[in-house]
């Protein structure tokens, strides 16, 4: 199975602020089949990316994605007050698919 | 727009079976991958399986022996059964749908139902 780790686990910027999250895979995600999500509390998770770098329907062009070898980035140019929640990276490569553990933009 | 509702009964007792379905509105069950999908309380998310429209099904290894996901497409409806509970399986339960009609991210979820195995 592959392990994703993310980093940090907590993010403290501001609105407006660039905000550069981390997810680092175990071994190699074919097809760069990786998504990222948000989840605010109490909601279900939203798919922003798929395929490492496509946006899917819907999401604002500040957020995108990119891959070098097995470290995967999500960026966020400028933070908007919504954007405040909780990320996930998920790779859907190999069974199972598997997720990070999160990590936390927070309001500084 | 296409919506997914889970519904279930309520509480489960260790050792019991949980059960869960899936209604989908908006659009036809048929095509696309259907996922099971659970979040344990401040916790991250794991992938519990999935099914394809015309049945075949790939589940988590740690919870195949225990774990059956089917579809009814009369109803436009997919479930889940979970066997032998324990506190462990507390969690909220997603059921969600791929992006497209191919191996694919969910891009389309339910909101979520609590479940809580408790004696």
């Amino acid at each position: 199975e592959i392990v994703l780790t993310q980093s940090p686990g907590t993010l403290s910027l501001s609105p407006g602020e660039r905000a550069t999250l981390s997810c680092r895979a175990s071994q190699s995600v074919i097809s760069s089949y990786l998504a990222w999500y948000q989840q605010k509390p109490g909601q279900a998770p939203r798919l922003l990316i798929h395929d490492a770098s496509s946006r899917a329907t819907g999401i604002p062009d500040r957020f995108s994605g990119s891959e070098s070898g097995t470290d995967f980035t999500l960026t966020i140019s400028r933070l908007e007050p919504e954007d405040f929640a909780v990320y996930y990276c998920q790779q859907y490569a190999s069974s199972p698919p598997t997720f990070g553990q999160g990590t936390k933009v927070e309001i500084k | 727009q296409v919506q997914l509702q889970e519904s279930g009964p309520g509480p489960v007792k260790p050792s019991e079976t949980l059960s869960l379905t899936c209604s989908v509105s908006g659009g036809s069950i048929s095509n696309f991958y259907w996922s099971w999908i659970r979040q344990p309380s401040g916790r991250g998310l794991e992938w519990i399986g999935y099914i394809y429209y015309g049945g075949s099904t790939n589940y988590h290894p740690s919870l195949k022996s225990r774990v059956t996901i089917s579809v009814d497409t009369s109803k436009n409806q997919f479930s889940l059964k979970l066997r032998s509970v324990t506190a462990a399986d507390t969690a909220v339960y997603y059921c969600a749908r791929s992006l497209g009609d191919f191996w694919s991210p969910p891009d389309i979820w339910g909101q979520g139902t609590m479940v809580t195995v408790s004696p």
